[in-house]
């Protein structure tokens, strides 16, 4: 089946510094590459998805990149605000109602 | 149109019982999965129903198993319950179709005691 490794799993940032997530999955066929934003006590919400017809997407201050050859794909987020605050999680899928999602990242943006 | 609802949100239980959560998903939407959520394992897939049917099953025990109702509501059970099964468990719906993002539910944060 499907594996997916994130990193790093802590992410420290000053206030309107870039950070980047990076995760690799292992089953070439997988085709869906969400990510998931999960704040403290809430439910993970999609922040950004990418199709494997599709090297990259952008939407505002968040971009997604997909390197099939290599299998990873990884999130950008660009002039981080505290509110950015969260624990991120890639997931990648053949199916999209089967998620296998990494093991996260708490990204934490200081002041 | 109202997201997706789990109920309850709280639950203690005691090892050996039997719990029953149950999930319902956004109106028109026929697909459920759930997912468990711990500190050390992550969110790993439990199973997915679509239209009454289970089509996918993650890596968990018999223990673990579900249903789904004509309206699409789900339910799932865990039976015999084990302290590691002590975890935030998570519903998502989506329409059915493929390439749609998955709606999430609040959630059902299980104690086994």
């Amino acid at each position: 089946g499907e594996n997916v490794e994130q990193h790093p799993s802590t992410l420290s940032v000053q206030e309107g510094d870039s950070a980047v997530i990076k995760c690799t999955y292992s089953d070439s066929a997988s085709n869906y590459f969400p990510w998931y934003k999960q704040e403290l006590g809430k439910r993970p919400q999609l922040i950004i998805d990418i199709r494997s017809n599709v090297g990259e997407k952008k939407d505002q201050r968040i971009a997604v990149t997909l390197n099939k050859t290599a299998k990873h794909f990884s999130l950008h987020i660009t002039e981080t605000q505290p509110e950015d605050s969260a624990v991120y999680f890639c997931a990648a899928t053949l199916m999209s109602n089967m998620l296998t999602f990494g093991g996260g990242t708490r990204l934490m943006v200081k002041p | 149109k109202a997201g997706v609802t789990q109920t309850p949100r709280y639950l203690i239980k005691t090892r050996g019982q039997q719990v029953t959560l149950s999930c319902s998903p956004i109106s028109g939407h026929r697909s459920v999965s759930w997912y468990q959520q711990t500190p050390g394992q992550g969110l790993q897939f439990l199973f997915e129903y679509f239209s009454e049917t289970q089509r996918n099953k993650g890596n968990f025990p018999g223990r673990f198993s579900g249903r789904q109702f004509s309206n699409s509501r789900s339910e799932m059970n865990v039976s015999t319950l084990e302290l590691g099964d002590s975890a935030l468990y998570l519903c998502a719906s989506l329409p059915g179709q493929s390439y749609n993002e998955q709606f999430f539910g609040p959630g059902t944060r299980l104690t086994v005691l």
